[in-house]
């Protein structure tokens, strides 16, 4: 089974839905991030968790808001969908303190439509 | 603040031919310098990586060396495979261990 896993892989939608996106994972690592990724524009940083009770805005937060239910989950919600935000999402997580901190390990993206 | 910048792409090449995809960036620090591969359809996975100056990172026949001085961390392979097709991003992990990434290259392997 897969480590970081997200759920829906694929979703169409309509301007001005709330859609929410979801990931988990059984790593057990305490970091977790999402990002957004465009054609040309690499990944950028939309939010990232270090643990339950602490959540910071990555570059690009306006319009996308999280949630960290628990260790393993993290999810990314837009309030309104608008067409801007097509693009792929990715999920990703990471450990803290040992020497792989700062490496990132991502699920297998979401697919993410707004028409 | 950090930035990643690489090659542009997309680059294709023959199997059995020699790869460079070139990487700099700019940075506060020490940062740890990554490449990531993104294959059809799939997320991103860690492909090497290395921690100080002129550590160099290798995995499955991939190379790059963190270059303080030239402040690059380019990716080689000798022989790349039809199988390496894919798009490679260059990314920096700083103090905050937070990634900066490339914009991406893509990478077409024919046979």
């Amino acid at each position: 089974d897969a480590d970081v896993t997200q759920t829906p892989r694929n979703r169409i939608t309509k301007t001005g839905k709330r859609i929410m996106l979801e990931c988990s994972q059984t790593k057990g690592h305490d970091r977790m991030y999402w990002y957004r990724q465009d054609p040309g524009l690499g990944l950028r940083l939309i939010y990232y968790s270090f643990d339950v009770k602490d959540i910071n805005k990555g570059e690009i937060s306006d319009g996308y808001s999280v949630s960290r239910q628990a260790q393993a989950k993290f999810s990314l919600s837009l309030e309104s969908a608008i067409p801007n935000q097509t693009a792929l999402y990715f999920c990703a997580t990471s450990d803290f303190g040992t020497s792989a901190t700062d490496t990132q390990y991502f699920g297998p993206g979401t697919r993410l439509t707004v028409l | 603040g950090n930035s990643v910048t690489q090659m542009e792409g997309p680059v294709t090449l023959s199997e059995e031919a020699f790869l460079t995809i070139n990487c700099t960036y700019t940075a506060t620090g020490y940062p740890s310098l990554f490449w990531y591969v993104q294959y059809p359809g799939e997320g991103l996975q860690l492909l090497l990586k290395a921690t100080k100056a002129d550590d160099k990172g290798s995995n499955k026949g991939f190379e790059a060396t963190y270059r303080k001085e030239t402040t690059s961390f380019h990716l080689e392979k000798g022989s790349v495979q039809v199988s390496d097709s894919a798009v490679y991003f260059c990314a920096l992990g700083g103090s905050n261990y937070k990634l900066t990434f490339g914009k991406g290259t893509l990478l077409t392997v024919n046979p």
